[in-house]
């Protein structure tokens, strides 16, 4: 369906670990993005990235960090996890100019117990 | 939110009727993007349409823009079975140069056999 791979696709952890959601696409696109979306909710902008060494925060305020330092390569890091960051996580990508759509991963489910 | 509100919140037809979705934004756009999402998945990009365009078909999907009413319609004909998602407006503002859309809550589609 997509050239953009997430894993894992279902996590459950305990309060106070450390986590890494993996993002990786093979289309050399620029662009990532990583959003959370809540069940039967719109989804936010957490984190973006036009390219290597670049990062910025999204619209809505995450205790998550995310680093560029290959063209492919988005991942998403949690360094203590809480119930509250329980939520499905999407990444996406494009290239190109704003008249062509994104590309999303199947997600990650995370669950915090 | 901030951008796309999609009208209704859900719908609920019988297979082979037609499922109409609306859309509704805040701001100048570039484009507005349709998407659907399954059950727990990534989503995927439907179909585009640009702020100077009208009305757009692909396969059974018409899109239809109206940027003095700031609204768009998805329509969804002889739907099926599997055409049962989620299905997201996303806007791309005018003065974005960054590459950002940003999403609404979703209609939920349930068609049944």
């Amino acid at each position: 369906e997509a050239d953009i791979y997430q894993t894992p696709r279902y996590l459950v952890i305990g309060t106070g670990k450390k986590i890494t959601l993996e993002c990786s696409q093979t289309m050399g696109h620029d662009k990532m993005y990583w959003y959370q979306q809540d069940p039967g909710m719109e989804l936010h902008l957490i984190h973006y990235s036009y390219g290597v060494n670049s990062t910025e925060k999204g619209d809505l305020s995450s205790e998550s960090t995310v680093s560029r330092i290959r063209t492919e390569h988005f991942p998403l890091t949690l360094e203590s996890a809480r119930p509250s960051h329980t939520s499905q996580y999407l990444c996406a990508s494009s290239d190109r100019g704003p008249n062509y759509g994104y590309t999303f991963g199947s997600g990650t489910r995370l669950t915090v117990v | 939110s901030q951008q796309g509100e999609e009208d209704p919140q859900a719908l609920s037809i019988q297979e082979g009727e037609n499922a109409t979705m609306n859309c509704s934004y805040k701001t100048s756009i570039n484009n507005l993007q349709w998407y659907r999402q399954n059950s727990g998945r990534g989503l995927v990009h439907l179909i585009l349409i640009r702020s100077n365009e009208r009305e757009k078909h692909s396969g059974r999907l018409r899109v239809t823009l109206d940027t003095s009413k700031k609204s768009s319609s998805l329509l969804i004909t002889a739907s099926r079975a599997a055409d049962t998602a989620s299905y997201f407006c996303a806007t791309f503002d005018r003065g974005s140069t960054l590459g950002r859309l940003y999403f609404g809550r979703g209609t939920q589609l349930t068609v049944w056999p």
